[in-house]
């Protein structure tokens, strides 16, 4: 079975913090992507990544960072939270770039509330 | 550029019902995916389809269809005899011919009341 695998559900986080979104999936997958969901607007890429240690900017990626160490593990990183971070952040993976129309197959979802 | 719209931001109906989400895109690559994906209250979101651009045959699984039609541009869900299990938020999707990004709509929240 795919598995995608958020480590926190719901954080609550103070302005200023650095906060790390952690994902882990158990696919051998290449390519791992960090979306942000808002209500009207859909999901909006921040970042992709499609081998260790190599990331591409996505449509959003002003206010965050990532982190590919592993090939399973893609961490979402604010440096210094914002309230108009909060959101819910969805993590999600997919086979090697170069085998276009590959299934995503996203995580649970992280609840991030900045205060 | 991409663009996915899914025109209807909520619709409720009664179970057993018959109910039809829309899906309009946007793109030039003459290649392409579409999807659609359910999300349940739980947050995740969960694959139901791909179609590829040169596939326009519809598809039948269960209860649910899908109907491509290349000249309008669209990629309708439908969801014959609908059950409150099936209250969530549908994503339609495209992913172009360039990597493995999708492009999503903003969604539709389907209410299903028994």
């Amino acid at each position: 079975d795919v598995k995608v695998t958020q480590s926190s559900r719901y954080l609550v986080k103070r302005t200023g913090e650095k906060v790390f979104l952690e994902c882990v999936q158990d696919m051998d997958h290449e390519n791992m992507f960090w979306y942000r969901q808002d209500p009207g607007l859909g999901l909006r890429l921040i970042y992709f990544s499609y081998d260790v240690k190599m990331k591409e900017k996505g449509d959003i990626p002003e206010g965050y960072s990532v982190s590919r160490e592993k090939k399973e593990r893609f961490s979402l990183i604010l440096e210094s939270a914002s309230t108009n971070q909060t959101s819910m952040y969805l993590c999600a993976s997919s086979n090697r770039v170069g085998t276009s129309g590959n299934t995503i197959y996203f995580g649970e979802g992280s609840w991030l509330t900045v205060v | 550029a991409q663009k996915v719209t899914q025109a209807q931001t909520e619709i409720s109906v009664v179970e057993k019902e018959d109910v039809t989400l829309d899906c309009v895109y946007e793109t030039r690559d003459t290649t392409y995916y579409l999807f659609w994906y359910k999300q349940p209250p739980s947050g995740e979101l969960v694959f139901l389809i791909r179609r590829n651009s040169f596939d326009e045959q519809n598809e039948i699984s269960g209860r649910y269809s899908w109907n491509f039609q290349k000249s309008t541009s669209s990629f309708n869900f439908t969801i014959t005899a609908s059950q409150v299990v099936d209250s969530a938020v549908y994503f339609c999707a495209l992913m172009g011919n360039a990597g493995n990004m999708l492009t999503f709509g903003g969604g539709t929240r389907l209410m299903v009341k028994p």
